[in-house]
């Protein structure tokens, strides 16, 4: 089955500098790729969702990347802000067979003004 | 758009006490439905598939005559955790895919913290 690693497991930056979280996925069939945002004591949101058919999707000061060769996906945050510190996850799906996501360990990214 | 509300956000019981959470996409219609464990500083963990009108999908290792799924309709769905024990404490979230298709993202609710005495 599928599996999805995610690195680095804490992040600490500077306002203003910019953020990359990596992951990897073993599964070359996997074609659905979202990244969420969890906040302490909240469920994840969705921020942005990249498909095997892009290989890049930017959504303001969030992008995504999507090597599908080396079956790895990146987040991009630039000009970080304190309101970005947050537990970020990465995930894996193949919507040809029900679209289970698959989690990578998360990143848990502090932003310090 | 896309709100899943889930209810209650908290609770707090005697062992052996069976507790029901409510899951509801509030402005889509949800043919499919999961539910994900998590404990602290970790990572969502599936427990099982609840498609509308139809039995439950449940991950390996997930005991299904424990964790009790109903999903009666296409906005709610139910998580019943039978004759809880301490170490069923733990946080469950529920997400919601739009009747649309398999290709649709997740929403997540707020979860519930399931804190058994």
């Amino acid at each position: 089955g599928e599996n999805v690693e995610q690195h680095p497991s804490t992040l600490s930056v500077q306002e203003g500098d910019s953020a990359v979280i990596k992951c990897t996925y073993s599964d070359s069939a996997s074609n659905y790729f979202p990244w969420y945002k969890q906040e302490l004591g909240k469920g994840p949101q969705l921020i942005i969702d990249i498909r095997s058919n892009v290989g890049e999707k930017k959504d303001q000061r969030i992008a995504v990347t999507l090597n599908k060769t080396a079956k790895h996906f990146s987040l991009h945050i630039t000009e970080t802000q304190p309101e970005d510190s947050a537990v970020y996850f990465c995930a894996a799906s193949n919507y040809n067979q029900g679209g289970k996501l698959i989690f990578g360990q998360g990143t848990e990214l502090s932003v310090k003004p | 758009g896309a709100v899943v509300s889930q209810h209650p956000s908290r609770v707090i019981c005697k062992s052996g006490t069976s507790v029901k959470i409510e899951c509801r996409s509030l402005d889509f219609q949800a043919t499919t439905m999961f539910w994900y464990r998590q404990f602290p500083k970790q990572s969502l963990m599936l427990m099982a598939t609840s498609n509308e009108g139809s039995k439950a999908t449940y991950e390996q290792g997930v005991e299904k005559d424990k964790f009790l799924i109903n999903h009666a309709s296409l906005t709610l769905s139910t998580l019943t955790v039978t004759s809880a024990h301490p170490e069923d404490s733990s946080f469950y979230i529920c997400s919601a895919r739009d009747i649309e298709g398999v290709n649709q993202p997740q929403h997540f609710g707020d979860g519930t913290r399931l804190s058994i005495l």
